[in-house]
Protein backbone atom coordinates (compact mmCIF):
# COMPACT_ATOMS: atom_id res chain seq x y z
CA UNK A 1 0.00 0.00 0.00
CA UNK A 2 0.89 3.48 -0.69
CA UNK A 3 1.83 5.62 2.31
CA UNK A 4 1.23 9.37 2.58
CA UNK A 5 2.12 11.27 -0.49
CA UNK A 6 3.28 15.02 -0.48
CA UNK A 7 3.81 17.15 -3.55
CA UNK A 8 6.39 18.97 -4.19
CA UNK A 9 8.58 17.69 -2.69
CA UNK A 10 10.86 20.94 -3.18
CA UNK A 11 10.13 24.59 -3.75
CA UNK A 12 11.41 28.11 -4.27
CA UNK A 13 9.40 30.91 -3.13
CA UNK A 14 9.93 34.96 -2.74
CA UNK A 15 9.06 36.90 0.30
CA UNK A 16 5.35 37.82 -0.46
CA UNK A 17 4.58 35.16 -2.33
CA UNK A 18 1.87 32.52 -1.70
CA UNK A 19 2.45 28.55 -2.00
CA UNK A 20 0.02 25.38 -1.99
CA UNK A 21 0.87 21.89 -0.53
CA UNK A 22 -0.40 19.02 -1.08
CA UNK A 23 -0.87 15.85 0.58
CA UNK A 24 -2.86 12.26 -0.41
CA UNK A 25 -3.23 10.17 3.27
CA UNK A 26 -2.76 6.61 3.66
CA UNK A 27 -5.83 4.80 1.67
CA UNK A 28 -8.40 4.39 4.62
CA UNK A 29 -7.62 7.32 6.60
CA UNK A 30 -9.94 9.77 7.22
CA UNK A 31 -8.15 12.15 9.36
CA UNK A 32 -4.78 14.62 8.22
CA UNK A 33 -2.44 16.60 9.96
CA UNK A 34 -0.55 19.18 8.89
CA UNK A 35 3.21 20.23 10.84
CA UNK A 36 5.72 22.64 10.48
CA UNK A 37 9.41 21.84 10.92
CA UNK A 38 12.16 24.16 11.18
CA UNK A 39 16.08 23.26 10.70
CA UNK A 40 17.07 21.69 14.73
CA UNK A 41 13.85 21.56 16.15
CA UNK A 42 10.67 18.78 16.06
CA UNK A 43 7.74 19.57 14.15
CA UNK A 44 5.12 21.47 15.39
CA UNK A 45 1.08 21.18 15.12
CA UNK A 46 -0.65 23.79 11.92
CA UNK A 47 -3.76 22.09 11.82
CA UNK A 48 -6.00 18.72 11.53
CA UNK A 49 -8.41 17.86 9.53
CA UNK A 50 -11.28 15.38 9.80
CA UNK A 51 -14.10 14.15 7.47
CA UNK A 52 -13.52 17.53 5.90
CA UNK A 53 -13.82 19.62 9.20
CA UNK A 54 -10.79 21.35 11.40
CA UNK A 55 -10.62 19.97 14.17
CA UNK A 56 -7.67 21.31 15.64
CA UNK A 57 -5.68 24.74 15.15
CA UNK A 58 -1.88 25.36 16.47
CA UNK A 59 -0.37 28.52 17.31
CA UNK A 60 0.10 29.95 13.75
CA UNK A 61 -1.31 33.14 12.08
CA UNK A 62 -4.30 33.49 9.74
CA UNK A 63 -1.67 33.10 6.51
CA UNK A 64 -2.33 29.64 7.25
CA UNK A 65 -5.04 27.38 6.14
CA UNK A 66 -6.13 24.31 5.24
CA UNK A 67 -8.63 21.74 3.61
CA UNK A 68 -9.79 18.46 3.24
CA UNK A 69 -11.27 17.06 0.20
CA UNK A 70 -14.30 14.33 0.31
CA UNK A 71 -11.19 11.57 -0.96
CA UNK A 72 -9.37 12.78 2.24
CA UNK A 73 -6.53 13.99 0.59
CA UNK A 74 -5.44 17.84 1.60
CA UNK A 75 -4.15 21.48 0.97
CA UNK A 76 -2.10 23.53 2.66
CA UNK A 77 -1.65 27.55 1.77
CA UNK A 78 0.48 29.66 3.09
CA UNK A 79 -0.16 33.12 1.84
CA UNK A 80 2.14 36.41 2.48
CA UNK A 81 5.71 34.19 2.67
CA UNK A 82 7.74 35.76 5.25
CA UNK A 83 12.08 33.92 5.33
CA UNK A 84 10.56 32.63 8.98
CA UNK A 85 8.26 30.43 6.76
CA UNK A 86 11.06 28.31 5.53
CA UNK A 87 10.83 24.71 7.01
CA UNK A 88 9.84 21.27 6.24
CA UNK A 89 6.27 21.17 5.70
CA UNK A 90 5.12 17.14 6.78
CA UNK A 91 1.80 15.77 6.15
CA UNK A 92 0.40 13.06 8.42
CA UNK A 93 -2.45 10.67 8.45
CA UNK A 94 -4.51 8.69 10.69
CA UNK A 95 -7.30 6.85 11.08
CA UNK A 96 -9.93 8.92 13.04
CA UNK A 97 -9.42 12.02 14.92
CA UNK A 98 -8.62 11.41 18.69
CA UNK A 99 -8.17 7.47 18.56
CA UNK A 100 -4.68 5.99 19.54
CA UNK A 101 -3.38 4.80 15.99
CA UNK A 102 0.13 6.09 15.19
CA UNK A 103 0.44 9.26 12.99
CA UNK A 104 2.22 8.07 9.45
CA UNK A 105 4.14 10.62 7.69
CA UNK A 106 4.74 11.78 4.42
CA UNK A 107 8.48 12.45 3.35
CA UNK A 108 7.62 16.13 3.18
CA UNK A 109 7.71 19.36 1.16
CA UNK A 110 10.81 21.17 1.80
CA UNK A 111 9.89 25.07 1.43
CA UNK A 112 12.12 27.96 1.22
CA UNK A 113 11.14 31.48 0.94
CA UNK A 114 14.35 33.74 -0.87
CA UNK B 1 -0.34 22.63 28.45
CA UNK B 2 1.69 19.79 27.55
CA UNK B 3 5.25 19.57 26.64
CA UNK B 4 8.44 17.22 26.13
CA UNK B 5 11.82 17.50 27.04
CA UNK B 6 14.40 15.47 25.41
CA UNK B 7 17.67 17.29 27.08
CA UNK B 8 20.26 15.54 25.01
CA UNK B 9 21.16 17.08 21.84
CA UNK B 10 23.25 14.02 20.72
CA UNK B 11 23.74 10.50 21.94
CA UNK B 12 27.14 8.98 20.78
CA UNK B 13 27.42 4.56 21.30
CA UNK B 14 29.44 2.26 19.52
CA UNK B 15 27.84 -0.87 17.75
CA UNK B 16 27.17 -3.57 19.70
CA UNK B 17 26.77 -1.69 22.89
CA UNK B 18 23.07 -0.62 24.33
CA UNK B 19 21.62 2.55 24.07
CA UNK B 20 19.52 4.94 25.88
CA UNK B 21 17.74 7.88 24.45
CA UNK B 22 15.81 9.74 26.85
CA UNK B 23 12.32 11.83 27.60
CA UNK B 24 10.29 13.92 30.43
CA UNK B 25 7.27 14.72 29.64
CA UNK B 26 4.49 16.87 31.00
CA UNK B 27 0.52 16.82 30.68
CA UNK B 28 -2.23 17.32 32.47
CA UNK B 29 -4.44 13.95 32.48
CA UNK B 30 -2.86 10.78 31.23
CA UNK B 31 -0.34 10.37 28.63
CA UNK B 32 -0.25 8.89 24.98
CA UNK B 33 3.59 8.54 24.14
CA UNK B 34 5.49 7.63 20.88
CA UNK B 35 8.57 7.34 19.57
CA UNK B 36 9.45 8.50 16.06
CA UNK B 37 12.52 7.93 14.41
CA UNK B 38 13.98 10.81 11.24
CA UNK B 39 16.40 9.64 8.76
CA UNK B 40 17.91 12.79 6.52
CA UNK B 41 15.29 14.66 3.94
CA UNK B 42 12.55 12.18 5.10
CA UNK B 43 9.54 12.64 7.34
CA UNK B 44 9.06 10.56 10.71
CA UNK B 45 8.55 6.60 11.09
CA UNK B 46 6.37 5.28 13.88
CA UNK B 47 8.41 3.14 15.96
CA UNK B 48 6.59 2.47 19.00
CA UNK B 49 4.34 4.06 21.72
CA UNK B 50 2.61 3.45 25.41
CA UNK B 51 -0.94 4.24 25.54
CA UNK B 52 -1.94 2.23 29.01
CA UNK B 53 -0.71 -1.34 30.25
CA UNK B 54 2.78 -2.21 30.65
CA UNK B 55 5.42 0.12 31.29
CA UNK B 56 8.07 -1.61 28.76
CA UNK B 57 6.76 -1.25 25.23
CA UNK B 58 8.41 -3.32 22.49
CA UNK B 59 8.35 -1.35 19.36
CA UNK B 60 10.26 -1.78 15.64
CA UNK B 61 13.91 -2.77 15.01
CA UNK B 62 14.59 -4.00 18.60
CA UNK B 63 13.67 -0.75 19.60
CA UNK B 64 11.46 -0.49 23.35
CA UNK B 65 10.75 2.08 25.63
CA UNK B 66 10.32 2.25 29.49
CA UNK B 67 7.65 4.40 30.70
CA UNK B 68 8.18 5.98 34.07
CA UNK B 69 4.99 7.71 35.63
CA UNK B 70 6.66 9.08 38.62
CA UNK B 71 9.49 10.19 37.21
CA UNK B 72 7.22 11.23 34.45
CA UNK B 73 9.84 9.54 31.41
CA UNK B 74 9.92 7.42 28.59
CA UNK B 75 13.16 6.60 27.74
CA UNK B 76 13.73 5.45 24.31
CA UNK B 77 16.35 1.95 24.76
CA UNK B 78 17.92 -1.15 22.42
CA UNK B 79 20.11 -3.64 24.07
CA UNK B 80 22.59 -3.44 20.58
CA UNK B 81 23.01 -0.43 18.73
CA UNK B 82 23.43 -0.76 14.83
CA UNK B 83 25.12 1.74 12.87
CA UNK B 84 21.95 2.17 10.64
CA UNK B 85 20.56 3.12 14.18
CA UNK B 86 21.84 6.20 13.50
CA UNK B 87 19.40 9.21 12.82
CA UNK B 88 17.22 11.76 14.54
CA UNK B 89 14.87 10.74 16.80
CA UNK B 90 11.48 12.33 18.33
CA UNK B 91 9.74 11.70 21.60
CA UNK B 92 5.91 12.60 21.81
CA UNK B 93 2.88 13.24 23.82
CA UNK B 94 -0.47 13.19 23.07
CA UNK B 95 -2.82 13.80 25.98
CA UNK B 96 -6.77 12.04 25.20
CA UNK B 97 -8.81 14.52 23.17
CA UNK B 98 -10.61 14.54 20.09
CA UNK B 99 -7.84 14.67 18.84
CA UNK B 100 -4.70 13.32 17.42
CA UNK B 101 -1.86 16.31 17.76
CA UNK B 102 1.43 15.50 18.71
CA UNK B 103 3.88 17.58 21.22
CA UNK B 104 7.30 16.74 19.99
CA UNK B 105 10.00 17.33 21.66
CA UNK B 106 13.10 19.27 19.65
CA UNK B 107 14.97 15.78 19.04
CA UNK B 108 18.26 14.04 20.01
CA UNK B 109 20.69 12.65 17.59
CA UNK B 110 21.70 9.02 17.68
CA UNK B 111 25.53 8.45 16.49
CA UNK B 112 26.60 4.85 16.59
CA UNK B 113 30.36 4.82 15.64
CA UNK B 114 31.52 0.84 14.01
Amino acid sequence: DAGVTQSPTHLIKTRGQHVTLRCSPISGHKSVSWYQQVLGQGPQFIFQYYEKEERGRGNFPDRFSARQFPNYSSELNVNALLLGDSALYLCASSLAAGDNSPLHFGNGTRLTVT
Amino acid sequence: AQSVAQPEDQVNVAEGNPLTVKCTYSVSGNPYLFWYVQYPNRGLQFLLKYITGDNLVKGSYGFEAEFNKSQTSFHLKKPSALVSDSALYFCAVRVHSGYSTLTFGKGTMLLVSP
